[in-house]
């Protein structure tokens, strides 16, 4: 599985939308970029994931540049709740494991 | 409904005695996930099952370490002679179906203390 590469942490105000990179440049056509998040202790939740679309859920926006070489997660109005550890994952189709490198650790400034 | 569950939620054992991890994933969930995380990392992938078959254990440390699901539910880990060094959360996780499409949903974590 291609390797991702975060920044290991990052501000935002309350309010505000909070733009989390992620550059994954060995990605291969069959993989996937996935989007989870941990709050302090709690077990990893799932965001949203793409394979070369821009997609959007309840919770995000994940923006997939055309060469794939990179994505940003988008969280439109950032709250307190948001402060968390959030793991770009690339995952080849066919695969099922997880590999989670040592993420972005988001602090939600009120 | 209910999400996956783990037990216990905090083990404390002695070096040298052997540990069961359950995980109860959500019912329906085909794929069930087994990973360690240590403080100040992301988890790291142990094993999964798709049904009762074990589909891929590489991520098991040792031999000490062994998972089963025998009837495609429930999954027990187990780590034989524990060492201190198997100190970490273990997290269970499953997912509807296998395939990279679908996300994995994940318990709250057993926390094994080895003393």
């Amino acid at each position: 599985d291609a390797k991702t590469t975060q920044p290991p942490s990052m501000d935002c105000a309350e309010g505000r939308a909070a733009n989390l990179p992620c550059n994954h440049s060995t990605i291969s056509g069959n993989e996937y970029v996935y989007w989870y998040r941990q709050i302090h202790s709690q077990g990893p939740q799932y965001i949203i994931h793409g394979l070369k679309n821009n997609e959007t859920n309840e919770m995000a926006s994940l923006i997939i540049t055309e060469d794939r070489k990179s994505s940003t997660l988008i969280l439109p109005h950032a709250t307190l709740r948001d402060t968390a550890v959030y793991y770009c994952i690339v995952i080849d189709f066919g695969n099922e494991k997880l590999t989670f490198g040592t993420g972005t650790r988001l602090t939600i400034i009120p | 409904g209910a999400g996956v569950s783990q037990s216990p939620r905090y083990k404390v054992t002695k070096r040298g005695q052997d540990v069961a991890l359950r995980c109860d994933p959500i019912s329906g969930h085909v794929s069930l996930y087994w990973y360690r995380q240590a403080l100040g990392q992301g988890p790291e992938f142990l094993t999964y099952f798709n049904y009762e078959a074990q589909q891929d254990k590489s991520g098991l440390p040792n031999d000490r370490f062994s998972a089963e699901r025998p009837e495609g539910s429930i999954s027990t880990l187990t780590i034989q002679r524990t060492e201190q060094r198997d100190s970490a959360m273990y997290r269970c996780a499953s997912s509807l179906v296998a395939g990279s499409n679908y996300e994995q949903y994940f318990g709250p974590g057993t926390r094994l203390t080895v003393t």
